[in-house]
This record gives C-alpha cells, sequence and structure tokens, in this order.
C-alpha cells in the first residue's frame, strides 16, 4: 500500500541555522511530490513541485529551496532560516484523482 | 487558473444539528473538486471527492457533498454534527496544467461543533 513519511514531527531551529526537511514515498515510483506551507494553522500554501529526479519547479521565491535526489524522496532546505520561515510544512504524494500527505513539521524559528 | 474559494472562516454548529461548509470554484474544463479534514498538527486526510457521476458524493465520517455545476459549488454537508468533527476543513481542486497533479486549496473553514 502507498505510504508517505515525513520527518521530524517538530523542530525548533534559531535564525540563521539551516534546514533540512525530508519526506519519502513507499508503494509507488515515479511519483508527483509537493511541499506545502500553513501558516498560523490556515490555508495551504504550495512551495515546491517535482515530477522525477532533479526536477524541481517553485511556486513562489522564498529562503528555501528542494531537491529531489531519488525517485520517492523530497527534501526541503534552507541555508539561513528567517523568522517567517515558521510554520507547519506538508509534503504531499498526489495522483489524478487524489493526495496523500505527511503527518506535517512544525517548525518554529527563534 | 484553478482556483477555490471557502467564504467562512468558521462555521459553529449545535451537536446533532445538520452542517454546512461551503465552497465555490473556478476551473477550465471539467473540475476535480476534494474536500480534507486536518485536525490539530496532523496532516490532512482525505473526506471525498469528485470526479464525475453522481453529483451528491458520499464520503469518510457520514460526510457528504454535493456537486452543483449551475451554481460552481461543492459544499460539504453532514446531517448530524458531532462534537469530534470540530475541525479544520478544506475543499481543493486539481490543476492537472502542464501533466501536473497539483492541488490547489482554498483558505480553509473552521468547524465548532457545541455539545
Amino acid at each position: 500500500s502507498q505510504t508517505i513519511h515525513q520527518w521530524p514531527a517538530t523542530l525548533v531551529q534559531p535564525v540563521g541555522s539551516p534546514l533540512s526537511l525530508e519526506c519519502t514515498v513507499e508503494g509507488t515510483s515515479n511519483p508527483n511530490l509537493y511541499w506545502y506551507r500553513q501558516a498560523a494553522g490556515r490555508g495551504l500554501q504550495l512551495l515546491f513541485y517535482s515530477v522525477g529526479i532533479g526536477q524541481i519547479s517553485s511556486e513562489v521565491p522564498q529562503n528555501l529551496s528542494a531537491s529531489r535526489p531519488q525517485d520517492r524522496q523530497f527534501i526541503l532546505s534552507s541555508k539561513k532560516l528567517l523568522l517567517s520561515d515558521s510554520g507547519f510544512y506538508l509534503c504531499a504524494w498526489t495522483y489524478s484523482s487524489g493526495a496523500f500527505f505527511g503527518q506535517g513539521t512544525r517548525l518554529t524559528v527563534v | 487558473a484553478q482556483s477555490v474559494a471557502q467564504p467562512e472562516d468558521q462555521v459553529n454548529v449545535a451537536e446533532g444539528n445538520p452542517l454546512t461548509v461551503k465552497c465555490t470554484y473556478s476551473v477550465s474544463g471539467n473540475p476535480y473538486l476534494f474536500w480534507y479534514v486536518q485536525y490539530p498538527n496532523r496532516g490532512l486526510q482525505f473526506l471525498l471527492k469528485y470526479i464525475t457521476g453522481d453529483n451528491l458524493v458520499k464520503g469518510s465520517y457520514g460526510f457528504e457533498a454535493e456537486f452543483n455545476k449551475s451554481q460552481t459549488s461543492f459544499h460539504l454537508k453532514k446531517p448530524s454534527a458531532l462534537v469530534s468533527d470540530s475541525a479544520l476543513y478544506f475543499c481543493a481542486v486539481r490543476d492537472g496544467a502542464g501533466g501536473y497533479n497539483k492541488l490547489i486549496f482554498g483558505a480553509g473553514t473552521r468547524l465548532a461543533v457545541h455539545p
């Protein structure tokens, strides 16, 4: 069966520190993968999406980057975190008629 | 571009009463529409979807949604609300442009069910 794993669940990082959030999927190949951010418990903003290894598209300019080193791995990174990067980050795998979501990472930048 | 709108920030309902969470959409072509629910500090859970077929879609936990093409709406409904239904609800539409399957979400509606 298809599953999606995302870690860590919570993270507290100082301003200026690097970031690496990881997402992996199981039970499928060549998935479409997405990173969303949710600020203040409300709407979901699409950050990045990837349709294959090394293929990354960015929806909005920001302090973050994404990489897809393996078919079922999607990484969200930053070299230097800002306070405004705080939020709830969700990884998702979509297919033609739906999506699976990871459990999310609560990032607090202090 | 595909989009959805959830006009209500919050919906308050008494337990046992029917509930409706509103969603309207704007798409080119046939819409693929979804409802998801989110509990605090958790990922999104799928409730139901409309791809084609019957306009009344039945989903998880007793929820259903009615696809109305003329009103471009996809409202989420439940005949009798439970306190445990209290959560954040998202309507979403698939944007298949370019061969991708992006999900575009509404801003979310917080449902509060009071005992």
